[in-house]
């Protein structure tokens, strides 16, 4: 079965501080792999991808597909990073299976 | 461009009434999704359109969950009778084309229902 872990519901840095989210996910095929974002107030949007490779706000995510996770990661956190950040596994065809989130808080 | 567009925004219902939820995709796109994301969760998947055709509603409750997408473009979903488990947020996404390798979906504010 396709499933997401984010181990940690709440997680609170300080401002200037390095932040990793974790995720771990369960599939037995080629996983994609993205991460959302739901900034208070607004919509659940994209914040990456994995086959994008890319750093988003400064943030980055690779997936280790040894250890099964895809962790999100940023050297210095801001106050303006503080939101509901959720892992989601693509097991094909466009579905999404999402998990629990995690709600980061930078603190000032 | 205009984003995908949900009505009402808040519903408050006793259970065992009926209610329906209404989501206009982004103009163009051919995937929509309904989810439904209960208190302390990530969204679940509950039906999954292309075009006006179902590809997946292996998630959906269908004794008392329905959802349509006529025409291909507005969709709507209906609880009917409701339950109190069905408090929750309901999101409708959308996006250009579920078979493409960079699609994206985009998600609508969401409809949070209430079932006293």
């Amino acid at each position: 079965a396709q499933r997401v872990t984010q181990p940690e519901k709440l997680l609170s840095v300080f401002k200037g501080a390095p932040v990793e989210l974790k995720c771990n996910y369960s599939y037995s095929g080629s996983p994609e792999l993205f991460w959302y974002v739901q900034y208070s107030r607004q919509r659940l949007q994209l914040l990456l991808r994995h086959i994008s490779r890319e750093s988003i706000k400064g943030f980055t995510a690779d997936l280790n597909k040894g250890e099964t996770s895809f962790h999100l990661k940023k050297p210095f956190a801001q106050e303006e990073d503080s939101a509901m950040y959720y892992c989601a596994l693509k097991p094909g065809a466009q579905k999404l299976v999402f998990g629990q989130g995690t709600r980061l808080t930078i603190n000032p | 461009e205009a984003g995908v567009a949900q009505s009402p925004r808040y519903k408050i219902i006793e259970k065992r009434q009926s209610v329906a939820f209404w989501c206009n995709p982004i103009s163009g796109h051919a995937t929509l999704y309904w989810y439904q994301q209960i208190l302390g969760q990530g969204p679940k998947l509950l039906i999954q359109f292309q075009n006006n055709g179902v590809v997946d509603d292996s998630q959906l409750p269908k004794d008392r969950f329905s959802a349509e997408r006529l025409k291909g473009v507005d969709s709507t979903l209906k609880i009917q009778p409701a339950k109190l488990e069905d408090s929750a947020v309901y999101l409708c996404a959308s996006s250009l084309n579920r078979r493409l390798s960079t699609d994206t979906q985009y998600f609508g504010p969401g409809t949070r229902l209430t079932v006293l």
